[in-house]
């Protein structure tokens, strides 16, 4: 069963453009998110989170909105610029008995920015 | 600050040798340790996961292993490898904190010939 899923497995933007990558999933005890970036034969880097307390959150460039009623999150990127052609992974985690941050990811979204 | 070494980055064995995959942590003490595979296509799937020195959960059941003999330092093996263990492997950290985001290696390329 797979509790968090990203339906798009690619997506092609315009550079400049903005980039809007979506994240779907089942899990109603998923209280914290997250979205990491990976190039290839690299490790994933986190990029930015939100809590499930807020509907949104903003570093820089990177926006990520989060609609519970929906179990809906996307990242927005604007503008879109050629180093972020990567694959994006979606993540959710919630406390469980140790404390401990198992998240469970996404399939992933290959994002090609077009120069 | 903290970082985390992975090793080999690729690695090629035939079927039914074994295998050892090392991760280290450093620049934190007791953190949460993982290893996590990517198949060709697929996700990342959670293989195993310590919250502690000799505290091993594992996720899947599987032909692999995995040991945490010191605080800062993982190490995931098998005796026999199938062609199935092929994959993308990474090693991550995070802090004993919810919403901790993990911190990843740069990964071993496994091939199982």
């Amino acid at each position: 069963d797979q509790q968090v899923k990203q339906n798009s497995p690619s997506l092609s933007v315009q550079e400049g453009r903005i980039s809007i990558l979506n994240c779907d999933y089942t899990n109603s005890m998923f209280d914290y998110f997250l979205w990491y970036k990976k190039y290839p034969a690299e490790g994933p880097t986190f990029l930015i989170s939100i809590s499930s307390i807020k509907d949104k959150n903003e570093d820089g460039r990177f926006t990520v909105f989060l609609n519970k009623s929906a179990k809906h999150l996307s990242l927005h990127i604007v503008p879109s610029q050629p180093g972020d052609s990567a694959v994006y992974f979606c993540a959710a985690g919630g406390e469980t008995n140790f404390g401990n941050e198992k998240l469970t990811f996404g399939t992933g979204t290959r994002l090609t920015i077009i120069p | 600050s903290q970082t985390i070494h992975q090793w080999p980055a690729t690695l090629v064995q035939p079927v039914g040798s074994p295998l050892s995959l090392e991760c280290t942590v450093e620049g934190t003490s007791n953190p949460n340790l993982y290893w996590y595979r990517q198949a060709a296509g697929r996700g990342l799937q959670l293989l195993f996961y310590s919250v502690g020195i000799g505290q091993i959960s594992s996720e899947v059941p599987q032909n692999l292993s995995a040991s945490r003999p010191q605080d800062r330092q993982f190490i995931l093996s098998s005796k026999k490898l199938l062609l199935s263990d092929s994959g993308f492997y990474l090693c991550a950290w995070s802090l004993h904190r919810v919403g901790s985001p993990l911190h990843f290696g740069n990964g071993t390329r496994l091939t199982v010939t």
